[in-house]
């Protein structure tokens, strides 16, 4: 029962790089969304979709890109790598037929420590 | 707009102690509410929920219950063990709000044995 998973585990960057942190879930799940999570700042929201070909900006929008191309995969691109964006990121998804279930709860991947230098 | 309060950590106690964990919040909306617990190296795992006002949520001995009148909504457990070594979030969401979770920032809690 795999659940949400997220690859890799570790990443370290030099500033200016791209990559794609990858996720997958396999639940079924229509909503998905990508979280950072920093020190005393809880977690803040990227990017989500609400289904297959759906994006929308989260708070910290800026710097990276999503798509999502298919139910399971929800890839999440820095396109410019800076020191800011040093982090643990965090996918999540949860059922999400429509408004009644607004509330559902979120199954989180275990995370991507992301250290760009 | 939305935000929520914790009690800042960390917090430690010894194992069988009473534990509390603060929680406040202002919210645009009518709120749910949510405890989200992150074991070390894992994702956050949902501990409990309340959505309306006077709900109890309650698992693994875990207990919070939805206050609207202090907009609170304060984690408990009687007796912790050194295995609820942790950090707890508490979160919210509103109807409306494009699904968009509002957390805290987390309270490390560490159990000794």
């Amino acid at each position: 029962n795999a659940g949400v998973t997220q690859t890799p585990k570790f990443q370290v960057l030099k500033t200016g790089q791209s990559m794609t942190l990858q996720c997958a879930q396999d639940m079924n799940h229509e909503y998905m969304s990508w979280y950072r999570q920093d020190p005393g700042m809880g977690l803040r929201l990227i990017h989500y979709s609400v289904g297959a070909g759906i994006t929308d900006q989260g708070e910290v929008p800026n710097g990276y890109n999503v798509s999502r191309s298919t139910t399971e995969d929800f890839p999440l691109r820095l396109l410019s790598a800076a020191p800011s964006q040093t982090s643990v990121y965090f996918c999540a998804s949860s059922y999400s037929p429509g408004q009644s279930s607004y509330n559902s709860p979120l199954h989180f991947g275990n995370g991507t420590r992301l250290t760009v230098t | 707009g939305d935000s929520v309060t914790q009690m800042e950590g960390p917090v430690t106690l010894s194992e069988e102690a009473f534990l509390t964990i603060n929680c406040t919040y202002t919210a645009t909306g009518y709120p749910s509410l949510f405890w989200y617990v992150q074991y070390p190296g894992e994702g956050l795992q949902l501990l409990l929920k309340a959505t309306k006002a006077d709900d109890k949520g309650s698992n693994k001995g875990f207990e919070a219950t939805y206050r609207k009148e202090t907009t609170s909504f304060h984690l408990e457990k009687g007796s912790v063990q050194v295995s609820d070594s942790a950090v707890y979030f508490c979160a919210l969401i509103v109807l409306g709000s494009a699904r968009q979770l509002t957390f805290g920032s987390g309270t490390q809690l560490t159990v000794l044995p």
